[in-house]
């Protein structure tokens, strides 16, 4: 299954709203599909799983949505360390594939 | 809290092998499997595949048949992952991450490890 990532890079400001989409190739239950962050320098750590489910400590700006093939990962308000790149992951068929990431800059 | 420490940086010709270790702590490591992604030089993630710490058995992406071999040893909480046959292309900061996957339900990763940087040069 390809998950494609849009857009790949998201030019915003601190406070401002951020939606990305990633959209796979083949309709995926959404109980199989997880959203990761990774700041520059550091491992992923993971945000949404589920499609709509927030990870432990996960600040409530960050929520996702979404259902078939399309998903959305929004954050309400960014925040100066939110700033990074962010993955979508299919897990529910192998190869448990990535989006290619969209990065979120200032 | 549950947490992954890989080995450090490797530094290898083409042709040879590399064995990463990843080793699990605060969590019953028995309990959960273990996935390793990789991640070429700004480039994105790469699922290279999973295998069961319950019953060894591995689920690897097509591209790394033949090529990876992935075990554990659960007396002292590690995973390895061997790549053999090295390509300057296998240059790339290796991962590996808690599968939280059960026998009926695939989940998501979490948390990762810090990461290996396998750089593969003449």
């Amino acid at each position: 299954i390809v998950l494609t990532q849009s857009p790949g890079t998201l030019s915003l400001s601190p406070g401002e709203r951020a939606t990305l989409s990633c959209r796979a190739s083949q309709s995926i239950s959404s109980t199989h599909l997880a959203w990761y962050q990774q700041r520059p320098g550091q491992a992923p750590r993971v945000l949404i799983y589920g499609a709509s489910n927030r990870a432990t400590g996960i600040p409530d700006r960050f929520s996702g949505s979404g259902s078939g093939t399309d998903f959305t990962l929004t954050i309400s308000r960014l925040e100066p360390e939110d700033f990074a790149v962010y993955y979508c992951q299919q897990y529910g068929t192998s190869p448990k594939t990535f989006g290619q990431g969209t990065k979120v800059e200032i | 809290q549950a947490q992954l420490e890989q080995s450090g940086p490797a530094v290898k010709k083409p042709g040879a092998s590399v064995k990463v270790s990843c080793r699990a702590s605060g969590y019953s490591f028995f309990t959960f499997g273990i996935t390793w992604v990789r991640q070429a030089p700004g480039q994105g993630l790469e699922w290279m595949g999973s295998i069961s710490v319950f019953n060894g058995k591995t689920d690897l992406a097509q591209k790394f048949q033949g090529r990876v071999t992935m075990t554990t040893d659960t007396p002292t909480s590690t995973a390895y992952m061997e790549l053999r046959s090295l390509r300057s292309d296998d240059t790339a900061v290796y991962y590996c991450a808690r599968d939280l996957s059960t026998m009926v339900s695939p989940n998501w990763l979490d948390p990762w490890g810090q990461g290996t940087r396998v750089t593969v040069s003449s």
